[in-house]
């Protein structure tokens, strides 16, 4: 298995311009959840899914971030307009199970906005 | 907000010396899990210990869990230079699916 695939690896985008993050998950996986990782603020979960359906989107900071899973094996993470403070790295993970099991990350995505 | 909180924060060693790291938490849990993260990398998980365990072992990794106290510690025996990397614990939630992390611990081995 590959395991979990985000694309891309790094950005760089300017204030104001739309960024959409995208995350592939390990085939199988019902659980799929985007984390956003700073110095100051460490891990931070924004939202997660089952099957393919958002169950707690707390996290996600402000209306300016939205996600989505479409299908089974793809989901976005998009942010418009964006800002300097949405600099982070922001990473996908999936999971066969809930209850908080075992997660599989991806790479992640290294966002700087300017 | 956070759940668990790492001590130390930092910590460095001599090659082949035990690496002991802490974590703390504040709400029930189903579990607690240990991750690791190499610079520039995703976590990947390296053990996870029950609510209504005490002790586990992974290779040269030992795990404890004091349900009492909200606490864990991860023991790394004989540590190696590649052990070097952040290592982070995160409580599974016992009412939702969530897995929220600690600030994690800075472990450096020199060789």
């Amino acid at each position: 298995d590959a395991g979990v695939i985000q694309s891309p690896r790094h950005e760089v985008t300017e204030m104001g311009q739309e960024v959409t993050l995208r995350c592939k998950p390990i085939s199988g996986h019902d659980y799929l959840f985007w984390y956003r990782q700073t110095m100051m603020r460490g891990l931070e979960l924004l939202i997660y899914f089952n099957n393919n359906v958002p169950i707690d989107d707390s996290g996600m900071p402000e209306d300016r971030f939205s996600a989505k899973m479409p299908n089974a094996s793809f989901s976005t993470l998009k942010i418009q307009p964006s800002e300097p403070r949405d600099s982070a790295v922001y990473f996908c993970a999936s999971s066969p199970r809930s209850d908080g099991e075992k997660l599989f990350f991806g790479s992640g995505t290294q966002l700087s906005v300017l | 907000s956070q759940q668990g909180e790492e001590d130390p924060q930092a910590l460095s060693i001599q090659e082949g010396e035990n690496a002991t790291m802490n974590c703390s938490y504040k709400t029930s849990i189903n579990n607690l899990q240990w991750y690791r993260q190499n610079s520039g990398r995703g976590l990947v998980h390296l053990i996870l210990i029950r609510s209504n365990e005490r002790e586990k072992h992974s290779g040269r990794l030992r795990v404890t869990l004091d349900t009492s106290k909200k606490s864990s510690s991860l023991l790394i025996t004989a540590s190696r230079a590649a052990d070097t990397a952040s290592y982070f614990c995160a409580t599974g939630s016992s009412n939702t699916g969530k897995l929220i992390f600690g600030q994690g611990t800075t472990l450096q081995v020199k060789p």
